[in-house]
């Protein structure tokens, strides 16, 4: 079975400049979260899909950055325009339905902005 | 909110030793607690999980022991080995949220 896939692996734009990151979960996992690590300090939460509906976007940190979940399976997130405190590594990961179950991560989108 | 903090953010130990890497939570209402292992270049890998109505969890080689009184996690590795050298990461979840909050994380490294 597939695990959670993301690409780019590695990212390098300006300021200023528009990324999309993209993340495939693995298949039937209806729980998908977007986390990421800023500069080796720890890994923070960004928001959590039910299949294509957003249930928490509270980590979101501005509204530079849009995440979409169009027909419940892969998602994309955009940062435009992206800043410097925009670097970092971006984590993707998935689970199933259910009260408690594990997130599986992918291997992340290293975004470096210049 | 919930913070999570690492005791130590590096870790020595000799190959064959065992290891143990602590956490602190600081939310009492926190009730999901997983370890997770992060290799150079991977995603956090999944390690064990403990819920708040356990204070022990045995995995192989790995043991999870929960101190809910003073909020505090720890991951016990026996007879740790070369392939064991990583970031462990501990994370918290609390009620119907599910999101995660992880702590900095612990770079383990073992010595030949």
């Amino acid at each position: 079975e597939a695990g959670v896939t993301q690409f780019p692996s590695h990212s390098v734009i300006e300021k200023g400049q528009t990324v999309t990151l993209r993340c495939d979960p693995i298949s039937g996992h209806d729980n998908l979260y977007w986390y990421r690590r800023v500069m080796g300090k720890e890994i923070k939460f960004l928001l959590h899909f039910v299949k294509e509906s957003k249930q928490d976007e509270s980590g979101m940190p501005n509204n530079r950055f849009l995440a979409e979940r169009t027909g419940g399976t892969y998602s994309t997130l955009k940062v435009q325009p992206a800043e410097l405190e925009d670097s970092g590594v971006y984590f993707c990961a998935s689970s199933q339905s259910g009260t408690r179950s594990e997130q599986y991560f992918g291997p992340g989108t290293r975004l470096t902005v210049t | 909110g919930e913070s999570v903090g690492l005791h130590l953010p590096t870790l020595s130990v000799q190959e064959g030793d065992n290891s143990i890497i602590n956490c602190a939570y600081s939310n009492s209402a926190s009730d999901y607690f997983i370890w997770y292992k992060q290799e150079s270049g991977k995603g956090p890998q999944f390690i064990i999980d403990i819920r708040s109505n356990m204070d022990k969890r045995q995995g192989q080689r790995v043991t999870v022991l929960l101190n809910k009184t003073v909020k505090h996690l720890s991951l016990q590795i026996a007879a740790t080995q070369p392939g064991d050298s990583a970031v462990y990461f501990c994370a918290v979840g609390s009620g119907s949220a599910r999101q995660l909050t992880f702590g900095s994380g612990t770079q383990l490294t073992v010595l030949p």
